[in-house]
């Protein structure tokens, strides 16, 4: 069954400290693992998309890495700020159908 | 650019009624989805439209119905809502089916009760 598991499921850090969270999918055919942040309220809002040959990708102070071997992703968070508080969501497309398998997010606050 | 809409952003249904959920995006994209969000799971996809013309069912599309009703717009329907349909409701755009990030209206929070 296509699953993708995040941990943890929620996290606390101080302000300026870095973080990194954690992606596990049993996805197959694997076609490509997303990463998402999702403010309180809002819609999620893309951070990166990285394909089977990818294995970092970075937007700003985000660094996503991919090992299609073990089947898991991190996303790297550097120098948090109070604007990070929000859930991460690891989504990975199977090749077979486009369909994408969504985690259940990790919850992020940074505490000032 | 407004990205994607959806209205209303709240709403209370009672048991047995019916609603649509609007959604538009102004970013010429191809492909538009409605998704679902409960609290501790995942993003659960209802009911997509690759293009223009033509919609499929996602994983839970048991309770509703869709329309494309041209390239910009795409409503969910609720013919006749229950309890477990209460939840946030998404709807996002990607210019294409695959390989394309979505991009994400701010939801829809409905209660059925």
């Amino acid at each position: 069954k296509n699953q993708v598991e995040q941990s943890p499921q929620s996290l606390i850090i101080l302000e300026g400290k870095n973080c990194t969270l954690q992606c596990n999918y049993t996805v197959s055919p694997f076609s490509n693992l997303r990463w998402y942040k999702q403010d309180t309220g809002r819609g999620p809002v893309s951070l990166t998309i990285m394909t089977f040959s990818e294995n970092t990708k970075s937007n700003g102070r985000y660094t996503a890495t991919l090992d299609a071997d073990t089947k898991q992703s991190s996303l790297h968070i550097t120098a948090s700020q109070l604007s990070d508080s929000a859930s991460y969501i690891c989504v990975v497309s199977a090749e077979s159908n486009y369909q994408l398998i969504w985690g259940a997010g990790t919850k992020l606050i940074i505490k000032p | 650019n407004a990205g994607v809409t959806q209205t209303p952003k709240f709403q209370v249904l009672k048991t047995g009624q019916s609603m649509t959920l609007q959604c538009a995006q102004d970013m010429n994209h191809n492909s538009m989805y409605w998704y679902r969000q409960d609290p501790g799971m995942g993003l659960r996809l209802i009911y997509y439209s690759a293009s223009e013309g033509t919609t499929d069912k996602g994983e839970v599309p048991n309770g509703y119905n869709v329309s494309r009703l041209n390239k910009r717009e795409f409503s969910l329907r609720l013919e006749s809502a229950a309890p477990s349909q209460t939840s946030v409701y998404f709807c996002a755009s990607s210019e294409r089916r695959h390989n394309s990030p979505l991009h994400f209206g701010n939801g829809t929070r409905l209660t059925v009760t």
